[in-house]
Parts: C-alpha cells; sequence; structure tokens
C-alpha cells in the first residue's frame, strides 16, 4: 500500500463548477497535510495546509482533513480553466511523503 | 528573492556519465531537499539537509547518488556513473525553520536524460 494515494485522473469538470480532489494516506501519525498545485513542466507551489480534522477556506479553496478516515480533500469552487493543473497531496510524517497527484481539467 | 535556484536546467547526457546538478536554496533558509519526479513514481525525496549537515538520505537509489551541502548557499546531486533509468525532473527544495506549515518552495527544476 502507498504511503499517500491519489486518483491520478484526468478529473474533468466544467467551468464554475466544484473540482474536488481525495487523497488517503497510511501513516495515522502524520501530523500536517499540503496541497500543491503543479503545474505542466513546472515546480509544484504549495496552495493549501491543514492541521486539525475539519475544514480550513482560503478564498475559492477548501481543504477537508479527517484523521479517523485518513482521508484529506481539496474543494476547488467556481472552477476556472486557469486551475487546469495536477494536484499534489503531502502529508508530513518525519517528511513530507507525495502523492503521484491528480490531473484537473477545467474546460469552458 | 530570485527564489531556488537550479542548474542546469536541462540536461542530456549519455550512460556512463557523471552527472552533477546543483542548487542554491532560499537565502536564510536552513533546510534543503532534493526530489526526484518521474510519471510512474512521482515525487521522491531522495535526501534532506538541515544546517549543511545531511539528515536523511533514505530515499537515495543506491551508491551511484551522492550529494553534498558545502554551505548554507550550494547543494550539489552527483550521478556517476549515470544509468537511463535516472531519467527524470530532479527539484531542489528549501524552507526555514521559522516559516510556518514547513512550507518548502521548489526550484524550477532539472530534467535530466540519460541516452
Amino acid at each position: 500500500q502507498k504511503e499517500v494515494e491519489q486518483n491520478s485522473g484526468p478529473l474533468s469538470v466544467p467551468e464554475g463548477a466544484i473540482a474536488s480532489l481525495n487523497c488517503t494516506y497510511s501513516d495515522r501519525g502524520s501530523q500536517s497535510f499540503f496541497w500543491y498545485r503543479q503545474y505542466s513542466g513546472k515546480s509544484p507551489e504549495l496552495i493549501m495546509f491543514i492541521y486539525s480534522n475539519g475544514d480550513k477556506e482560503d478564498g475559492r479553496f477548501t481543504a477537508q482533513l479527517n484523521k479517523a478516515s485518513q482521508y484529506v480533500s481539496l474543494l476547488i469552487r467556481d472552477s476556472q480553466p486557469s486551475d487546469s493543473a495536477t494536484y499534489l497531496c503531502a502529508v508530513n510524517t518525519d517528511k513530507l511523503i507525495f502523492g503521484t497527484g491528480t490531473r484537473l481539467q477545467v474546460f469552458p | 528573492d530570485a527564489g531556488v535556484i537550479q542548474s542546469p536546467r536541462h540536461e542530456v547526457t549519455e550512460m556512463g556519465q557523471e552527472v552533477t546538478l546543483r542548487c542554491k536554496p532560499i537565502s536564510g533558509h536552513d533546510y534543503l531537499f532534493w526530489y526526484r519526479q518521474t510519471m510512474m513514481r512521482g515525487l521522491e525525496l531522495l535526501i534532506y539537509f538541515n544546517n549543511n549537515v545531511p539528515i536523511d538520505d533514505s530515499g537515495m537509489p543506491e551508491d551511484r547518488f551522492s550529494a553534498k551541502m558545502p554551505n548554507a548557499s550550494f547543494s550539489t546531486l552527483k550521478i556517476q556513473p549515470s544509468e537511463p533509468r535516472d531519467s527524470a525532473v530532479y527539484f531542489c527544495a528549501s524552507r526555514s525553520t521559522g516559516t510556518g506549515a514547513d512550507e518548502q518552495y521548489f526550484g524550477p527544476g532539472t530534467r535530466l536524460t540519460v541516452t
């Protein structure tokens, strides 16, 4: 079992819709969780982090964490074509472990 | 700030040759990370340094890979001899103990092709 698992996608959503990206992790001792966005040919950039169970909102982005289910998600409201990218989930145990990413496509 | 700087941006070499990748972290950052990204395996941590000291090199694939950080502003990742399976994008990242959220700032990466 991989330490951090994501559906590779692509996840296709129409412009203006809500995109929901999901991630599960195996280490129950994980304390912090991150979402990175990576455009094709570019480096990853941090967009959200979350430490506690529940929701955390930042603009159009909401991160959700459920430690009991070992599940973290990212919601993108009012999706825009510029949101089209690969989204990497990362989990901090004693170091950052990344999932392989979910490719999101937002079509006009 | 210029961000994390990596060189070269692209490297094409033949199997068996030595390859050296370079990284300059953000000034003031005390952690430096080397990652490798492939389609099959995603983003993998190879090694990281704290205050120029290697802390965890468990991700280094084998003895062909070595990394050094002679000072706070420079690090190298060396592959000798290189093999086609080493073809990947290599990222360097840095962060500061003082920043929240363990945020790592990534460099633009070096795309390595070994033929």
